[in-house]
């Protein structure tokens, strides 16, 4: 069974640009999520699908990052304009269904310079 | 009081001795555990979850639970240089449906 898949796996962009990340859950999973994770610190939820409706976005930094789901599969993160501070990595996992183990992919590591 | 809480480490254990990681947690609506392993510059993947109040076996490790005292616990027996990593615990509560993570204990096996 194929895994969460996310592109692209590096990113270099310059404050003020935009960017986005996709991502691929795992087949017939519910529910997506994208994390943010700082070095040195736990994964933090940005977002959280159910299906391609949002149930969680409470952390989600609406004046510069946005998210979608549209046809309840694939996802894409965008951060527009990006901040030094964004530099990160991006996670995006999926799930069966709400409370149920979480898988990740790769990740998408973003540098602001 | 952070919702998920972890010591930092690093956690420095001989090879083949027993790794014990405790993560303490605040609400008590708390239903659902799990433990991920990272390796450095990778992404988290999940090793233990825990659902009931007890031990759970799975290979070399162990999850333990007890809700009375909010704490989730992993040991891993016979470690090995490969289980160098950092672990972090994961806890979701009913109704709320999403991970909240600690921030991870760094382990390190020396062989």
């Amino acid at each position: 069974e194929a895994g969460v898949a996310q592109s692209p796996r590096y990113k270099i962009i310059e404050k003020r640009q935009s960017v986005a990340f996709w991502c691929n859950p795992i087949s017939g999973h519910a529910t997506l999520y994208w994390y943010q994770q700082i070095l040195g610190q736990g994964p933090k939820l940005l977002i959280q699908f159910q299906n391609n409706g949002v149930v969680d976005d409470s952390q989600l930094p609406k004046d510069r990052f946005s998210a979608e789901r549209l046809k309840g599969v694939d996802s894409t993160l965008k951060i527009q304009p990006a901040k030094l501070e964004d530099s990160a990595v991006y996670l995006c996992a999926s799930s069966p269904g709400l409370g149920y183990e979480q898988y990740f992919g790769p990740g998408t590591r973003l540098t602001v310079t | 009081q952070k919702e998920v809480e972890q010591n930092s480490g690093p956690l420095s254990v001989p090879e083949g001795a027993i790794a014990s990681l405790n993560c303490t947690y605040s609400d008590r609506g708390s239903q659902s555990f799990f433990w991920y392993r990272q390796y450095s510059g990778k992404s988290p993947e999940l090793i233990m979850s825990i659902y009931s109040n007890g031990d759970k076996e799975d290979g070399r490790f162990t999850a333990q639970l007890n809700k009375a005292s909010q704490y989730v616990s992993l040991l891993i027996r016979d470690s090995q240089p490969s289980d160098s990593a950092t672990y972090l615990c994961a806890v979701n509560i009913l109704g709320n449906e999403k991970l909240t993570f600690g921030t991870g204990t760094r382990l390190t096996i020396i062989p």
